[in-house]
């Protein structure tokens, strides 16, 4: 079984819809993050938790909201989808690197989101 | 290499050569470094990673050479196969920051 699973892998859905995504992972780390990807680009980040009551902001948090249900769960909500929020989205976990912040990243197989 | 803003950088090569990518960083604090492969329709997968203390490491094939100096760092493949055809990221421990990364296309 995969480690790190999101659902749903696709979903198409209308503008000012709200959407929850979800990412569970069986690898027992505390830290968690969601990113999201649009094609030919790179990896922006939207929200990370380092644990169950710690959640933080990334690069691009507005027009998104996450919830750490558990130590295994981390789920990331579109309040009013967007047609701009089409994109490739990733939930990813990670250890301590042990000298910063962040460590080796595991990522899910991702969610292809479309916003009409 | 890759660069942070711009659109994904491709690497052709013919296999069976050698593949370099390269991947600039800013922050003299990072001292942990990571490179991921992404293929397409997948999530990003490690493959090797290097701390601060050291210059080079080698796995299976790959091996990522540091330059502290110029913050500079490379991943070396050797024996370029069909199945690294993929999009590489270079990574560091204090920034979240992917980049665009590199898009290496192996040719026939």
């Amino acid at each position: 079984d995969a480690d790190v699973t999101q659902t749903p892998r696709n979903r198409i859905t209308k503008t000012g819809k709200r959407i929850m995504l979800e990412c569970s992972q069986t690898k027992g780390h505390d830290r968690m993050y969601w990113y999201r990807q649009d094609p030919g680009l790179g990896l922006q980040l939207i929200y990370y938790s380092f644990d169950v009551k710690d959640i933080n902001k990334g690069e691009i948090s507005d027009g998104y909201s996450v919830s750490r249900q558990a130590q295994a769960k981390f789920s990331l909500s579109l309040e009013s989808a967007i047609p701009n929020q089409t994109a490739l989205y990733f939930c990813a976990t990670s250890e301590p690197s042990g000298t910063g912040d962040v460590g080796k990243q595991f990522f899910g197989p991702g969610t292809r989101l479309t916003v009409l | 290499g890759e660069s942070v803003g711009l659109h994904l950088p491709t690497l052709s090569v013919q296999e069976g050569d050698n593949s370099i990518i390269n991947c600039a960083y800013s922050n003299s604090a990072s001292d942990y470094f990571i490179w991921y492969k992404q293929e397409s329709g997948k999530g990003p997968q490690f493959i090797i990673d290097i701390r601060s203390n050291m210059d080079k490491r080698q796995g299976q094939r790959v091996t990522v050479l540091l330059n502290k100096t110029v913050k500079h760092l490379s991943l070396q493949i050797a024996a370029t196969q069909p199945g690294d055809s993929a999009v590489y990221f270079c990574a560091e421990n204090h920034e979240y920051i992917f980049g665009t990364g590199t898009r290496l296309k192996v040719l026939a």
